[in-house]
């Protein structure tokens, strides 16, 4: 299948601080990528979708100007976390669409990345 | 609206003993179903999917599931578990039009395998 990777896999930082997450797709071209959040023992929460070259549409109670959002190229989403807190500790996890033949076909999820905020 | 159900949170299974989890779908539209396994502190890898052909799906590793219109459920099995199977497991669907690719998953189903 195809591959996502994210990057860092892991991240400790202060409150305060900001940190990015970055998102590729490996081997193919994704327009459409997602971000979501997920907490231990818990499924995953769909943050926001990214589209190539346009503004990220984000989910209900999800504040974009917290976990802002890039997706400047075809391979490459990141989620940037804007002044972090404690409670934005959290396993995140990317997604691409993998389109066969123009049509959706499967969604490929990255590794994830654990947020530590201290 | 499209929701998934997966019906027990925790279940445990003898090694080579048959496993079973549960998902029964809601939606309005034909679905497309997926299931997708995550091994702790990773990302989600894709068991198999359903999109409208094959009801009896076969997947990675031994899975399989069967989409049942008539019972709205979408099954994964495996005839004899693996220790190596130890994971949790999440169903979703999606009515995958375009522009709304979104997966709903469900609360997913910890599967514990006793030696």
């Amino acid at each position: 299948g195809a591959v996502v990777s994210q990057h860092p896999s892991r991240v400790i930082c202060k409150s305060g601080t900001s940190v990015k997450i970055e998102c590729r797709s490996l081997d193919f071209q994704a327009t459409t990528m997602f971000w979501y959040r997920q907490f231990p023992k818990q499924s995953l929460m769909l943050m926001a979708t990214s589209n190539e070259g346009s503004k990220a549409t984000y989910e209900q109670g999800v504040e974009k100007d917290k976990f802002l959002i890039n997706h400047a190229s075809l391979t490459l989403s990141t989620l940037t976390v804007t002044s972090a807190h404690p409670e934005d500790s959290s396993f995140y996890i990317c997604s691409a669409i993998w389109f066969f033949d123009r049509v959706p076909d499967t969604q490929y999820f990255g590794p994830g990345t654990r947020l530590t905020v201290l | 609206a499209q929701s998934v159900t997966q019906l027990g949170s925790h279940v445990s299974v003898s090694e080579g003993a048959l496993v079973l989890l549960r998902c029964n779908y809601s939606s309005s539209v034909p679905p497309y179903l997926f299931w997708y396994v995550q091994y702790p502190n990773q990302g989600l890898q894709l068991l198999l999917k359903y999109t409208s052909a094959a009801t009896l799906v076969k997947g990675i590793n031994g899975f399989e599931a069967e989409f049942k219109k008539s019972e709205t459920s979408f099954h994964l099995t495996k005839p004899s578990a693996h220790m190596s199977d130890a994971a949790e497991y999440f169903c979703a669907v999606s009515d995958w039009n375009f522009g709304n690719e979104k997966l709903t998953f469900g609360t997913g189903t910890r599967l514990t395998i006793i030696p």
